[in-house]
């Protein structure tokens, strides 16, 4: 069954830090999505992409925050400078009728 | 803007079982779908049961059903025979019914579900 691949599964980074999260949608999907679930908290929407551009994003979705599909095939959550508070779990998704999640990305800013 | 509320934060069952997870929304939509995850201590989402609001059918899949009241907007989870690999949190999720990509997943808080051996 086709999956949804992110990378890393865990990453710690320095407060202040760019850090980038990778995924690879599945190929046939249209819709991309970034996800968040801080620790023991509910999953929050965080941005939907289409047609190489942003469609929707969330009051989380500030400036620090990026996304971009380089190369047709990566999906990427970039955030710029990163907090304390950013420690959470990233998930991606795609979608052409039903969603399918990736394994997500443990984030850790210390 | 939709909500999405479980009340419950813990629920706990004996092996062999059933349990039931309750969920209710908010929503101004006519039609949207309604989804249970699945996350287990790997954290990974899994969809567990999907209800599209225009079926008054009750969903299905092998030992989960839902029983979803659309007047009282509720969308209960039904886990019969209840199993070790059920120990999980479970999510609650809405999703307005779109052809594009704004077709975002609204989650509840989720509910923290052990079965006992």
């Amino acid at each position: 069954e086709p999956e949804v691949t992110q990378t890393p599964s865990h990453q710690v980074t320095q407060m202040g830090q760019e850090v980038i999260l990778r995924c690879v949608p599945i190929s046939n999907h249209l819709y991309f999505y970034w996800y968040r679930q801080i620790l023991g908290q509910k999953v929050e929407f965080l941005v939907s992409f289409y047609n190489n551009e942003i469609s929707e994003k969330s009051e989380i979705f500030d400036d620090q925050f990026s996304v971009e599909r380089p190369d047709g095939s990566n999906f990427t959550l970039k955030i710029r400078s990163t907090k304390l508070e950013d420690s959470a779990m990233y998930f991606c998704a795609s979608r052409v009728d039903g969603y399918t999640f990736g394994s997500g990305t443990r984030l850790t800013v210390v | 803007a939709q909500t999405v509320t479980q009340s419950q934060p813990e629920m706990s069952v004996q092996e062999a079982e059933t349990v039931t997870l309750s969920c209710t929304y908010d929503t101004s939509e006519s039609n949207y779908y309604l989804f249970w995850y699945k996350q287990p201590p790997s954290r990974q989402m899994i969809l567990v049961i999907r209800q599209e609001a225009y079926k008054q059918q009750n969903a299905t899949e092998n030992r989960f059903s839902v029983n979803f009241q659309k007047a009282a907007k509720s969308f209960s989870l039904k886990i019969s025979d209840s199993q070790l690999g059920d120990t999980a949190m479970y999510f609650c999720a809405f999703m307005k019914r779109s052809t594009g990509a704004n077709s975002k997943l609204t989650f509840g808080k989720g509910i923290t579900l052990s079965v006992r051996p």
